[in-house]
């Protein structure tokens, strides 16, 4: 069954200083991967996707994430965060032909000034 | 501007009696789901549509029930609610058919935080 995990349930980091966001996955078959950002009070929005091609997938809002086949990791980074960051971060695994979304569990990202 | 919209935002209701969080899409998607956020456990899919009169359960589907009668709609329907379905529901649509580069992406709605005493 397809699955993913964000081991992580809250991630600080201080302004201007890099973030990574952590996510792993199992799937059977490629992998279609995925990023939201929810921010208090809005729902998810769409940051960046892999679906073939480039390991190093660039999104919006200056992020960016790799693919990583042999350790099954899809990492959001970011080279200098921003307080604007703060928000909780899902990935997401599409499962099969349903073009359902497989969430993870979320991460708080807390940006300090 | 292209959306999905979500009402109402917020619903308190008691036990058993009936309600409909509507749901409607301007962006002319085939595909159409509802979830469900709970703290600790992500997102999880109660029912999905591929296309008009097409629907079928998801991962928590017991409880609520759907219809998919216009391309643009897809209310979720609570029989009859219980406490347990006290949650932030969020409506998704995308186009895994006619897309482009952007058929694989789902755009959500802005959320229904359901209450249920």
């Amino acid at each position: 069954a397809q699955s993913v995990a964000q081991p992580e349930d809250q991630v600080n980091v201080a302004e201007g200083n890099p973030l990574t966001v952590k996510c792993t996955y199992s799937v059977s078959g490629n992998p279609y991967l995925f990023w939201y950002v929810q921010y208090p009070n809005r729902g998810l929005q769409f940051l960046l996707k892999y679906i073939t091609g480039d390991n190093l997938v660039k999104g919006s809002y200056g992020f960016e994430a790799e693919f990583n086949k042999s350790q099954t990791s899809f990492h959001l980074k970011k080279p200098s965060a921003l307080v604007s960051d703060s928000a909780l971060y899902f990935c997401a695994v599409r499962g099969g032909a349903t073009n359902k979304l497989i969430f993870g569990t979320g991460t708080l990202l807390a940006v300090q000034p | 501007e292209a959306q999905v919209t979500q009402n109402p935002r917020y619903l308190i209701t008691v036990t058993g009696k009936k309600l409909t969080v509507t749901c409607s899409q301007n962006m002319n998607h085939e595909y159409m789901s509802w979830y469900r956020q709970d703290p600790g456990l992500g997102l999880r899919q109660i029912y999905y549509s591929m296309n008009v009169e097409v629907t079928d359960k998801g991962d928590v589907p017991e409880g609520y029930k759907v219809s998919r009668k216009e391309k643009r709609n897809f209310p979720l329907i609570l029989e009859s609610p219980s406490p347990n379905q006290t949650s932030l529901y969020f409506c998704a649509s995308s186009s895994p058919l006619t897309g482009g580069s952007t058929k694989n992406i789902q755009y959500f709605g802005a959320g229904t935080r359901l209450s249920v005493l």
